[in-house]
Order: structure tokens, then sequence, then C-alpha cells
């Protein structure tokens, strides 16, 4: 079963800190993962998109690696703001018949406090 | 990028009605939308995939006589909440899918059942 697994599962960090977030997943073989940046009330926002090939991925403060080995993604916010409060996701797309399906993670939420 | 909108954001109504939600793609025609339902503090989950033209595939557990789904045009799929109870509250978030595969989020709408 294709699974997407988060950590940590909340996080509370000082303003103009740095934090990662990762990702495991079991989807294989897949078309490409993202991660999503959902403020509470609002629809996800892609920050990142990487397929396999790829090792990182830059978005701003935003970067995202990739270790297709070790099946495992993180997400580094650098000099974190208050608006970077939000639940992080990380979805995978399976490749071939099952693209269209979506494999979520279940969220990194992310306070960033004064 | 791909936009994608939702109406309404908020909707609010009493228990036994009937609410329609809108999901448009607004720069790219879409073959096929999703539709997504979203609880506090755990992630999306798919509830069908919307074929224009077509008819709605559910997954496992959604009836499809509760949430009616129409794609009547490329741009354009709504999903009906018939016969709505409380227990229908919830957050819904569509998804289109655009030419080269990828899905892209509407902001979501916010429904409460009285």
């Amino acid at each position: 079963k294709n699974q997407v697994e988060q950590s940590p599962q909340s996080l509370i960090i000082l303003e103009g800190k740095n934090c990662t977030l990762q990702c495991n997943y079991t989807v294989s073989p897949f078309s490409n993962l993202r991660w999503y940046k959902q403020d509470t009330g609002r629809g996800p926002v892609s920050l990142t998109i990487m397929t396999f090939s790829e090792n990182t991925k830059s978005n701003g403060r935003y970067t995202a690696t990739l270790d297709a080995d070790t099946k495992q993604s993180s997400l580094h916010i650098t000099a974190s703001q208050l608006s970077d409060s939000a639940s992080y996701i990380c979805v995978v797309r399976p490749l071939g018949g099952g693209g269209n399906k979506l494999t979520f993670g279940t969220g990194t939420q992310l306070k960033v406090e004064l | 990028g791909a936009v994608v909108s939702q109406h309404p954001s908020r909707v609010i109504c009493k228990s036994g009605t009937s609410v329609k939600i809108e999901c448009r793609s607004l720069d790219f025609q879409a073959t096929t939308m999703f539709w997504y339902r979203q609880f506090p503090k755990q992630s999306l989950m798919l509830m069908a995939t919307s074929n224009e033209g077509s008819k709605a595939t559910y997954e496992q557990g959604v009836e499809k006589d509760k949430f009616l789904i129409n794609h009547a045009s490329l741009t354009l799929s709504t999903l009906t909440v018939t016969s709505a109870h409380p227990e229908d509250s919830s957050f819904y978030i569509c998804s289109a899918r655009d030419p080269r595969g990828e899905q892209f989020f509407g902001p979501g709408t916010r429904l409460t059942v009285l």
C-alpha cells in the first residue's frame, strides 16, 4: 500500500530560526513529489515539485531535497516568519495508471512564534 | 500558474437541505477534477473523481447518492451535498487536472450544517 509519512507531527519554532520537515514514502515508482503549504481554512499551495531524478529544489526560503534511494524527502525553511505558520504536506504522485490518485502525507503543523 | 476557484468559500445550512459547491479551472481545461474532504488536523481524503461528460468515480465508502457530482464542461465541476446533516460539516476541496496531468487545488469550501 502506498504510504507517505511525515515527521514531526507538529513543530513550534521562534521567528528567524530554521527548521526541517521530513517525509518518508513507499510510493514507487513515482512521477513527482511535491511539498504544499496549507494555511488554516485554505486549499494547499504548491511550494516545490521534484521528479525522481532531482535531488534538490528551492523556492525562496524553502528548499526541498529528495533521496530516491532511501525514499526520503525533506523541506527546509530558512529564516522563518510568522506567516510560515501552516500545515506542510508532502504529496507523491505515482507513475503510470495510478497517476491520478495522489498519496498525501498527514502533514506537519508548523507554528512560528515571536 | 494554473488557477482553480471554488464557490462559495463558506456556507452554513440547515439540516436536511442541499448545498451545491462549484469548482472552476480558470485558465486551463480540465477533463478530470477531483473532490476531497478534509477534517480538522487531518489530511485530504479523496471522495470522487469527476470526469467531463461521464459519471463520477467514487471512492469506497462515499455515498454517490449523497454527494452528487456533475462535470458538465471542461472548466466546471459541481458537488451537491444532498439532505445535509451535521456530520457532513467539513472542509471540501476540489482539484483540477491540467493536460500535463498535474493537479491544482482550489481554495476550499467550509460547510457547516446546523
